[in-house]
């Protein structure tokens, strides 16, 4: 069965400073790959996400992710933060029939 | 186009009351979800739908029940409500009769007493 680990639950940050959250998944199949955000009171959007091809994926807001087969990995990295990604993120693996998600990392960015 | 609608915003229940969370989608979209949210265990899959008349449980099933008459509809009923129901619920819905992209309600937070 898919799963998806992420394991740093909680970082702090300050503004400026470069952003990488680990995301590691396991499963058997062709692989599909998302990040989700979840500002404070607000449900989840998808930031960027992976299926085929170039590994270096580019979101929204500057967000990147790199798929790195060898290491089951898919770490989202953004070089500069702002306040506003003060936010919950999640990673997902696509499974059979339903996507699975990772426990969440809670961003906090402060000014 | 209003995406994925979800009523109530807020409910608390008493243990043993039943309710219904309501999800409606207008983007002709065939599948559709249910997912709770708790601190520290991300987002499970409770039940989901690949079209009209066609449901399946997902990883937490147990306790809840859902029903797909129409492509728009995806409502997620719960029987008898226990203070371990607590917690936001999310409905999702992603084009085709697979799941990719997804797109989320804006969750209802619901408080078993």
């Amino acid at each position: 069965a898919q799963s998806v680990s992420q394991h740093n639950h909680h970082v702090i940050l300050s503004e400026a400073a470069s952003l990488e959250l680990g995301c590691n998944y396991s499963y058997g199949g062709t692989v599909n790959l998302f990040w989700y955000v979840q500002y404070p009171g607000q449900h989840l959007q998808l930031l960027l996400k992976y299926f085929s091809g170039d590994p270096l994926v580019k979101g929204i807001k500057g967000f990147e992710a790199e798929f790195i087969k060898s290491k089951f990995s898919f770490n989202l990295r953004k070089p500069s933060v702002q306040w506003s990604d003060t936010a919950e993120y999640f990673c997902a693996v696509k499974g059979f029939q339903k996507l699975v998600f990772g426990t969440g990392t809670r961003l906090l960015v402060s000014p | 186009n209003a995406g994925v609608t979800q009523t109530p915003k807020f409910q608390v229940l008493k243990t043993g009351q039943s309710m219904t969370l309501q999800c409606a989608q207008d983007m002709n979209h065939e599948y559709m979800s249910w997912y709770r949210q708790d601190p520290g265990m991300g987002l499970r899959l409770i039940h989901y739908s690949v079209g009209a008349g066609i449901t399946d449980q997902g990883e937490v099933p147990n306790g809840y029940n859902v029903s797909r008459s129409t492509t728009e509809d995806f409502p997620l009923r719960l029987l008898s409500a226990a203070p371990s129901q607590t917690s936001v619920y999310f409905c999702a819905s992603s084009a085709g009769t697979s799941v990719y992209e997804q797109y989320f309600g804006p969750g209802t937070r619901l408080t078993v007493t």
